[in-house]
């Protein structure tokens, strides 16, 4: 079946324009994730939902990003008054519970200019 | 402060020999680890898994070992293949609510012919 899919593959964008990332999980996954990762290091947790609500969202670094999941499936995160410091490529995930292995999408490269 | 460590940046082995790719986590009550590997461009793909009631967990030629004791484990590849050459990332199951994953810098695998 259909893996995670995220679109743009790329964006390209200048500081302090607004950026939305959209994220179509595994169909009947509950959960979803987005993550941050930037070069060098590990994917970084940012957001969770479970359903259409955001379960935790102690990974979002300030307010100037947010993320919605209205019905339950498709998700965006969306990020205000971009700065360069939010270049990175954003992964999303989606799983099952109670099986917790996540399945990743390729990732959106956002690179700031 | 680093949850989960992969010491080594980078390992190089010749194809037919084992892979040991390492990592250490912090917190003892971390109670579900995995395994990710990640080629260029791509999002992460789960390779496995191993629950804390396990030491070990074995498909095909990947085997991962769990040490509680020194909160150590480690991914076995055997015998190692020029397609195997990727960064591996550990990763352990932050749970208490949020199923978020933390993961390691990831250790860049490079298996010769």
């Amino acid at each position: 079946g259909a893996g995670v899919s995220q679109t743009p593959s790329n964006k390209v964008t200048e500081k302090g324009k607004y950026v939305e990332l959209r994220c179509d999980p595994i169909s009947g996954h509950t959960a979803l994730y987005w993550y941050r990762q930037s070069l060098g290091q590990g994917p970084e947790f940012l957001i969770y939902f479970q359903g259409t609500g955001a379960a935790d969202d102690s990974g979002l670094p300030n307010d100037r990003f947010f993320a919605v999941r209205p019905e339950g499936s498709v998700s965006t995160l969306k990020i205000q008054r971009t700065e360069r410091g939010d270049s990175a490529v954003y992964l999303c995930a989606s799983s099952s519970p109670p099986v917790s292995t996540q399945y990743f999408g390729p990732g959106t490269r956002l690179t700031v200019l | 402060d680093q949850q989960v460590k992969q010491n080594s940046p980078s390992l190089s082995v010749q194809e037919g020999r084992i892979s040991i790719l390492n990592c250490d986590y912090t917190n003892s009550m971390f109670d579900y680890f995995l395994w990710y590997k990640k080629y260029p461009a791509e999002g992460p793909t789960f390779l496995i898994s191993i629950s804390s009631i396990k030491d070990k967990n074995e498909d095909g030629r990947f085997t991962v070992f769990l040490n509680k004791s020194a909160k150590h484990l480690s991914l076995h590849i055997v015998p190692s293949q020029p397609g195997d050459s990727a960064v591996y990332f550990c990763a352990v199951l932050s749970q208490g609510g949020s199923e978020k994953l933390v993961f390691g810098k990831g250790t860049k695998l490079t298996v010769n012919p």
